[in-house]
């Protein structure tokens, strides 16, 4: 059974960098030729997909965060990481990581999330 | 960008009841459509992917149907753990983009 475990500080100032890590446990990371994620929730709204990584270090990012988004592999640890710079108080969500899933059949290939972690808060403030 | 609605935004439902959740995608994403469950403090769950296919462990009360734009997901007879907050997903190959709706809160009538 794949684990997945949000790590990383829970309050970080205006305009600095908010950094996370997942760790990943119950399998290889580099294993079943997933990608996996990171995804936001502000307090009382919906989920936003920030971007992804494969194991190659192959990324993927939101348009709408991609200027400040940096998603990182360490493939001997087990462990993706996210770099979020010049923050501000939008930014303060609860952050989940992710790995996405896949399926193919006839009509197509679909990707969904399939594992996460429990999430950790991060709020951004002086 | 392709954009996820969902309806209604809160169903209030009688354990026992059939629930049904929609979900409208502003242009087509085929089957490309995933649900999930989220219940306070806890992360979401998948519930259906590929429009209508069951994730492992799912109880079969939960069923989705539906292709291109109109989703929709069908609680059988609910039982009092299904009260919670159901999110849409899509999936754009390209350029590859995951896109949530804003979620219906299921809640007790």
């Amino acid at each position: 059974q794949v684990q997945l475990q949000e790590s990383g500080p829970g309050l970080v100032k205006p305009s600095q960098t908010l950094s996370l890590t997942c760790t990943v446990s119950g399998g290889s990371i580099s294993s079943g030729s997933y990608y996996w994620s990171w995804i936001r929730q502000p307090a009382g709204k919906g989920l936003e997909w920030i971007g992804r990584i494969y194991t190659s270090g192959s990324t993927n990012y939101n348009p709408s965060l991609k200027s400040r988004v940096t998603i990182s592999v360490d493939t001997s640890k087990n462990q993706f990481s996210l770099k979020l710079s010049s923050v501000t108080a939008a930014d303060t969500a609860v952050y989940y990581c992710a790995r996405v899933g896949y399926y193919y059949d006839s009509s197509g290939y679909y990707q969904f999330f399939d594992y996460w972690g429990q999430g950790t808060l991060v709020t951004v403030s002086s | 960008e392709i954009v996820m609605t969902q309806s209604p935004a809160t169903l209030s439902v009688s354990p026992g009841e059939r629930a049904t959740l929609s979900c409208r995608a502003s242009q087509s994403v085929s089957s490309n459509l995933a649900w999930y469950q989220q219940k306070p403090g806890q992360a979401p769950r998948l519930l259906i992917y590929g429009a209508s296919t069951r994730a492992t462990g799912i109880p079969a009360r939960f069923s989705g149907s539906g292709s291109g734009t109109e989703f929709t997901l069908t609680i059988s007879s609910l039982q009092s753990e299904d009260f919670a907050v159901y999110y849409c997903q899509q999936y754009n190959n390209w350029p590859p983009l995951f896109t949530f709706g804003p979620g219906t809160k299921v809640d007790i009538k």
